[in-house]
C-alpha cells in the first residue's frame, strides 16, 4: 500500500529565506506527483505536477524535484514570502490503475512571518 | 485548462434535512470524479469514486445510504448528504483529471454547517 510522509509537519520561518519541504513515498510505481497549496478553508491549488518520467519542475519561486527510484520528491521555495503560508500537500498518483485516486502527505503547514 | 466547479461554496442547513453538492468539469470530460471530506486541520479523507453512468465506489466506513453520489453526465457528479446530523458538518472538495498525463484539479470545496 502507497504511504506517502511529509517532514516537516510545521515550519515557520522569516519572510526572505529559501525553504525545503520533503516529500517521500513508499511505491515508486507511481504517473507523477503532485504538489498543492491549501489556505485555511479552501481548496487545493495545484503548484507544480511532475511526471514520473522528469526529475523536475519549476514554476516562479517554486522547483520541485522528484528521485522515483528512492520514493522522494523536495519542494524548494525561494525568498518566502508572508503570502506563502498555507498548508503544502504532496500526492502521488498510483500506476495500479487509469484513474487511480491521488494518495496525500499529511501536509506541512508554512507560516512566513514578516 | 482542467477546470472544476463546486457549488455551492457554503450551506448551512437544519438537522434531518439534505443537501446536494454539485461539481462540474467546466473543458474536460471526466468519467471519474472523487469526492472527499476534511476535518479542521486534517488532511482530506477519499469518500468515494464517482463513476459516470454507473455506482459510486465507497470507501470503508462510509455510509453509501448517507452519502449518495450520482454521475449522470461526463462533466457532473453530485454529491447528496442525506437526513443531514451535525456530525456530517465538515468540508467537502472533489477532484478530477482528464486523463494520467494531467494533474487532478479541485473544486473550491464546499463548506456544510448542520445546525
Amino acid at each position: 500500500k502507497q504511504e506517502v510522509t511529509q517532514i516537516p509537519a510545521a515550519l515557520s520561518v522569516p519572510e526572505g529565506e529559501n525553504l525545503v519541504l520533503n516529500c517521500s513515498f513508499t511505491d515508486s510505481a507511481i504517473y507523477n506527483l503532485q504538489w498543492f497549496r491549501q489556505d485555511p478553508g479552501k481548496g487545493l491549488t495545484s503548484l507544480l505536477l511532475i511526471q514520473s518520467s522528469q526529475r523536475e519542475q519549476t514554476s516562479g519561486r517554486l522547483n520541485a524535484s522528484l528521485d522515483k527510484s528512492s520514493g522522494r520528491s523536495t519542494l524548494y521555495i525561494a525568498a518566502s514570502q508572508p503570502g506563502d503560508s498555507a498548508t503544502y500537500l504532496c500526492a502521488v498518483r498510483p500506476m495500479n490503475s487509469g484513474y487511480s485516486t491521488l494518495t496525500f502527505g499529511k501536509g506541512t503547514m508554512l507560516l512566513v512571518s514578516p | 485548462g482542467a477546470v472544476v466547479s463546486q457549488h455551492p461554496s457554503r450551506v448551512i442547513c437544519k438537522s434531518g434535512t439534505s443537501v446536494k453538492i454539485e461539481c462540474r468539469s467546466l473543458d474536460f470530460q471526466a468519467t471519474t470524479m472523487f469526492w472527499y471530506r476534511q476535518f479542521p486541520k486534517k488532511s482530506l479523507m477519499l469518500m468515494a469514486t464517482s463513476n459516470e453512468g454507473s455506482k459510486a465506489t465507497y470507501e470503508q466506513g462510509v455510509e453509501k445510504d448517507k452519502f449518495l453520489i450520482n454521475h449522470a453526465s461526463l462533466t457532473l457528479s453530485t454529491l447528496t448528504v442525506t437526513s443531514a446530523h451535525p456530525e456530517d458538518s465538515s468540508f467537502y472538495i472533489c477532484s478530477a483529471s482528464p486523463d494520467t498525463l494531467y494533474g487532478y484539479t479541485f473544486g473550491s470545496g464546499t463548506r456544510l454547517t448542520v445546525v
